[in-house]
């Protein structure tokens, strides 16, 4: 079975930093590219980021392009998403999600419950 | 960046009855790269139809999508009463992604 469980979500001020994590299970991590996608409340869904496999090829929204950074470590199941100088507009749930495929053109076809970031001085 | 504009916005329908939804595009899409999935209150999103047309795993075959270019449409043939629920559109052929604002399916 398919668990995607995030982390490090939570409170921070305007232009400040925060990591999030995402630990997979239940499949070969490395076969497959992983994403980030964010809801902010009561909206709807917006694409943020996407990994290869291989981690070697990365892919961003232009909202967050400059800012965020997505990475992964194979050897640890894990999912990575750097989110730095941050801005109201980026208070969301972000959602872990495992693509269907390694590459970039497949869609998402499993999604984790999803972490709250709250951006607010 | 294309932008998928989801129409109506909101749909009232009666359990049993047929709903068609339409995902339209800013610019032609390869058809291979369409997704369509379902959200419902306080849950994650699920895939139902990615190609523009495939079903994914275990998606009841009421479900059903159609189109090319940039008009794409999500069919539902007989409404259950789970299926009410918000559907989102999303293309993943180019980089950025994106999705369409979604259609709620409301009981009427």
């Amino acid at each position: 079975e398919v668990q995607l469980l995030e982390s490090g979500g939570g409170l921070v001020q305007p232009g400040g930093s925060l990591r999030l994590s995402c630990e997979a299970s239940g499949f070969t991590f490395s076969n497959f590219a992983m994403s980030w996608v964010r809801q902010a409340p009561g909206k709807g869904l917006e694409w943020v980021s996407t990994i290869s496999g291989n981690g070697g090829n990365t892919f961003y929204a232009d909202s967050v392009k400059g800012r965020f950074t997505i990475s992964r470590d194979n050897s640890k199941n894990t999912l990575y998403l750097q989110m730095n100088s941050l801005r109201a507009g980026d208070t969301a749930v972000y959602y872990c999600a495992k693509d269907f495929g390694g590459g970039y053109y497949f869609p998402t076809d499993y999604w984790g419950q999803g972490t709250l970031v709250t951006i607010s001085s | 960046e294309i932008v998928l504009t989801q129409s109506p916005g909101t749909l009232s329908l009666s359990p049993g009855e047929r709903a068609a939804l339409s995902c339209r595009a800013s610019q032609s899409l390869s058809s291979s790269y369409l997704a369509w999935y379902q959200q419902k209150p306080g849950r994650t999103p699920r895939l139902l139809i990615y190609g523009a047309s495939t079903r994914a795993t275990g998606i009841p075959d009421r479900f059903s999508g159609s189109g090319s270019g940039t008009d794409f449409t999500l069919a539902i043939s007989r409404l259950e009463p789970e299926d009410f629920a918000v559907y989102y559109c999303q293309h993943y052929g180019t980089s950025p992604r994106t999705f369409g604002g979604g259609t709620k399916v409301e009981i009427k």
